[in-house]
Parts: structure tokens; C-alpha cells; sequence
């Protein structure tokens, strides 16, 4: 079953507004990343945040990491209409290689 | 850098043939390389996880004898479909890791959108 929930599902704002996406997971990780997905591509690694971590910047992204919850956010803040894309967080399980995606936001900026 | 080269992006093929999508590391060795399925508006399911030299480990319900990875060499990494149905139709993604470190940072391809007639 996929480690990780997203909220919302889909999120449709005006450019320049900030977009925000949640995203649950259900046990103990290293670290946490999110990536994007431009319709029928591949996916692009946005920001990694450790778990001994609670907040982390680049560009116009922010992210958090509760551990006691179990959450994270991305916040996308300024946004543009090049931002309209799939959103995917994504657990490293603690003594496991792999990466477990959530389900995913899909994020459209009207210009 | 760390770019991953993925191809073809887009195959239709008959009932009953094999395909292959090779899944190509272009200025990295990728001690670790990933094959995801995905369906429309869903998220990625991982199939396998293959490491250069060795047999791939495949996730639960992913049918090995089915969908045969090759993992040759540090750059590159193969997946046949043998056999496609038209419910092996979905697109296909690999993806790239350069080590076995805590980050696991994964890098990926294009995608390669599968429809099975």
C-alpha cells in the first residue's frame, strides 16, 4: 500500500497565490522529498528534507517535516503558471532503499 | 548533470509481442536503477529495483517472468514486456539512483507510454 497521502488531491489557483500541499505518511522514515510532474513526463526532484529536519527553503519553496505527526507540507509561494504540474511526496522507509510516493496533487496556476 | 535518458517515449505494439525500454544514466554511474508503473492520474507503483551485476528484486505482484530486467551495466538498465496484453498498457518510468546513501535521491526518465492492441 503507498506509505504517503496527499491533500488535496487537486488544487486550482490564480497565479501569484500561494499553493500549499499536505502529505501523511505512516512510519518511520530518513528522509522525506518531494518531487513534480509536468503531465506525461518523468518526475523532477524538488527538495529532500532529513528527518531530523523541520523546515527547509529553495526559491519559492518551503517545506516542513512533522515527525510527531507524521506530515509535511509544501508551500509554493509567488506562483506562476510554469507551476502547473503533479506533486509528489516521497518516503525513504528507515533500513529500506527505496522511495514510496503518495498519491499526489495535481496543481493548476490560471493565469 | 544527472541526467536519465529513457527510450523510446512512446510504443504500440500488438498482442503477444515483446517490448523493450531501456533506461540510460548520460553523466553518471547509477549503481541503483528503478522501474514505476504509472496510471492515469495515479501515483508511480514501483515494479522492480535492479543493481548493476545482479538480479533485480521485484516489489510483491510484479510478475518477474513478465517483465525481465537487465541491469548490464552502471548506465544502463532494460525492461522488456514479454508478451504484452492490452493490460500491460500504462506508462512506464525508470528512474536512477547514484548511491546506496540515506538521501536516495532518484533521478528520472521521461517515461515511456505503453498502449498494447
Amino acid at each position: 500500500s503507498q506509505q504517503g497521502e496527499e491533500d488535496p488531491q487537486a488544487l486550482s489557483i490564480q497565479e501569484g497565490e500561494n499553493a500549499t500541499m499536505n502529505c501523511s505518511y505512516k512510519t518511520s522514515i530518513n528522509n522525506l522529498q518531494w518531487y513534480r510532474q509536468n503531465s506525461g513526463r518523468g518526475l523532477v526532484h524538488l527538495i529532500l528534507i532529513r528527518s531530523n529536519e523541520r523546515e527547509k527553503h529553495s526559491g519559492r519553496l518551503r517545506v516542513t517535516l512533522d515527525t510527531s505527526k507524521k506530515s509535511s507540507s509544501l508551500l509554493i509561494t509567488a506562483s506562476r503558471a510554469a507551476d502547473t504540474a503533479s506533486y509528489f511526496c516521497a518516503t525513504v522507509i528507515q533500513g529500506a532503499q527505496k522511495l514510496v510516493f503518495g498519491q499526489g496533487t495535481r496543481l493548476t496556476i490560471n493565469p | 548533470g544527472a541526467v536519465v535518458s529513457q527510450h523510446p517515449s512512446w510504443v504500440i505494439c500488438k498482442s503477444g509481442t515483446s517490448v523493450k525500454i531501456e533506461c540510460r544514466s548520460l553523466d553518471f554511474q547509477a549503481t541503483t536503477m528503478f522501474w514505476y508503473r504509472q496510471f492515469p492520474k495515479q501515483s508511480l507503483m514501483l515494479m522492480a529495483t535492479s543493481n548493476e551485476g545482479s538480479k533485480a528484486t521485484y516489489e510483491q505482484g510484479v510478475e518477474k517472468d513478465k517483465f525481465l530486467i537487465n541491469h548490464a551495466s552502471l548506465t544502463l538498465s532494460t525492461l522488456t514486456v514479454t508478451s504484452a496484453h492490452p493490460e500491460d498498457s500504462s506508462f512506464y518510468i525508470c528512474s536512477a539512483s547514484r548511491g546506496t546513501g540515506v538521501s536516495n535521491i532518484q533521478y528520472f526518465g521521461a517515461g515511456t507510454r505503453l498502449s498494447v492492441l
